[in-house]
């Protein structure tokens, strides 16, 4: 089972759409979770840390459910700037190396 | 705004030869971490590295790759024998501590 999935898309939205992504992860004793937007041939970059009680930036809101062992990002009022692949990110704290996992990305497209 | 610095940010090499790619990671960092995406695919991690010393590392990370940290800023990572396969984007990444990776903005290496 992967460590951490996400359905890959793309999600094909029109501008000034809500949209939602998921990402699951395997492992319990992860604990520190963020969500990071890749531009095409582009490195990673953070978008959100995700906090337990959930935490919002502007238009975008991250939430954390351990029981189910998911996280969530919503976007609202979608941008054409918005259009990336949206990568989730997981790990734990005990690890000496503090090495995140990456899901495979979900690709998002916001159409004029 | 600190960031992370890589070179080269594109090399083309022949199979079977050695490659270094290089990286200054943020300054005030302790953990350290190569990262590689193969076209198309997920972030994969590659290794950590630690107090001097690689602390974690993944079943793609096999004797043909090595980490050094010759002196007190860059931190490199050398394949010595490289397969058609190794191509992709190699990503140096640090962290302060449990809060996010920043990453560098890759070295694309080719093999041919």
């Amino acid at each position: 089972r992967k460590e951490v999935e996400q359905d890959p898309g793309p999600f094909n939205v029109p501008e000034g759409a809500t949209v939602a992504f998921n990402c699951t992860y395997s492992n319990s004793a992860s604990q520190s979770f963020f969500w990071y937007r890749q531009d095409c041939r582009k490195e990673p970059k953070l978008l959100m840390s995700v906090y337990s009680s959930g935490n919002e930036d502007g238009r975008f809101t991250a939430q954390l459910n351990r029981a189910s062992q998911y996280i969530s990002l919503l976007i609202r009022d979608s941008k054409l700037s918005d259009s990336a692949t949206y990568l989730c990110a997981g790990g734990p704290y005990n690890n000496a190396g503090n090495m995140l996992t990456f899901g495979g990305g979900t690709r998002l497209m916001v159409k004029p | 705004e600190p960031e992370v610095t890589q070179t080269p940010s594109h090399q083309v090499t022949q199979m079977g030869q050695e490659v270094i790619l290089r990286c200054v990671p943020i300054s005030n960092h302790l953990y350290f971490y190569w990262y590689r995406q193969i076209l198309g695919q997920k972030v994969e991690f590659l290794v950590s590295f630690y107090n001097n010393e690689i602390s974690e590392k993944s079943e793609i990370f096999d004797d043909q790759f090595s980490v050094e940290r010759p002196d007190g800023s860059n931190f490199t990572l050398k394949i010595r024998s490289t397969k058609l396969e190794d191509s992709a984007m190699y990503f140096c990444a640090s962290r302060p501590g449990y809060g996010e990776l920043f990453f560098g903005e890759g070295s694309r290496l080719t093999v041919l």
